[in-house]
């Protein structure tokens, strides 16, 4: 199984600013990797597949990038609405599909 | 618009069985593999089955191996998932997701169910 470990688990920081949020693989994933967004009582949204490809509607300010085993997604400057919980997820290996733990985005 | 809706839950003892069900609109539900993935209260995703678009593949969790099954009706747009067995840390929010073409990724999303198990 593809443990997935994302860091850091919380994120401070103030609208504006820059995010990065890092996803690492236990063993390589080529570029078969998501990102995804959720709020608190809400379902996932799906932000980014295939390590880079932004999903229909994803604002720019969304990107993400890496292959192999380091992924990143980047959000260039913090909307009030990007505050969330983000997880990726791995289809390359599979079953099973696997998640990261998460990163909180949090308002500093 | 792309919709489903999860029904099923609810409070259940150890051991009993229950089934979800997730009801597809707004797109041609019998081309598409749909997940079941759940999330337990204040936890991560987890990946639970996946169920072909026209049912011949089936794939679960570890967690859940032999314990659920997934099943479709293509002429009622409807996805299930029976779960047998039940125990405490199948506790969660289920959610049934529609993959982004023919790849595993989860592009649509339910608003999920919440299933608990206690006595």
């Amino acid at each position: 199984e593809i443990v997935l470990t994302q860091s850091p688990a919380t994120l401070s920081l103030s609208p504006g600013e820059r995010a990065t949020l890092s996803c690492r693989a236990s063993q390589s994933v080529s570029n078969s990797l998501a990102w995804y967004q959720q709020k608190p009582g809400q379902a996932p949204r799906l932000l980014i597949y295939d390590a880079s490809n932004r999903a229909t509607g994803i604002p720019v300010r969304f990107s993400g990038s890496g292959s192999g085993t380091d992924f990143t997604l980047t959000i260039s400057s913090l909307e009030p609405e990007d505050f969330a919980v983000y997880y990726c997820q791995q289809r390359s290996n599979w079953p099973p599909l696997t998640f990261g733990g998460g990163t909180k985005v949090e308002i500093k | 618009q792309v919709q489903l809706v999860e029904s099923g839950g609810g409070v259940v003892q150890p051991g009993r069985s229950l089934r979800l069900s997730c009801a597809a609109s707004g797109f041609t539900f019998s081309s598409y593999a749909i997940h079941w993935v759940r999330q337990a209260p204040g936890k991560g995703l987890e990946w639970v089955s996946v169920i072909s678009y026209d049912g011949s593949s089936k794939y679960y969790g570890d967690s859940v191996k032999g314990r659920f099954t997934i099943s479709r009706d293509n002429s009622k747009n409807t996805l299930y998932l029976q779960m047998n067995s039940l125990k405490a840390e199948d506790t969660a929010v289920y959610y049934c997701a529609k993959s982004l073409g023919g790849n595993y990724y989860f592009e649509n999303w339910g608003q999920g169910t919440l299933v608990t198990v206690s006595s």
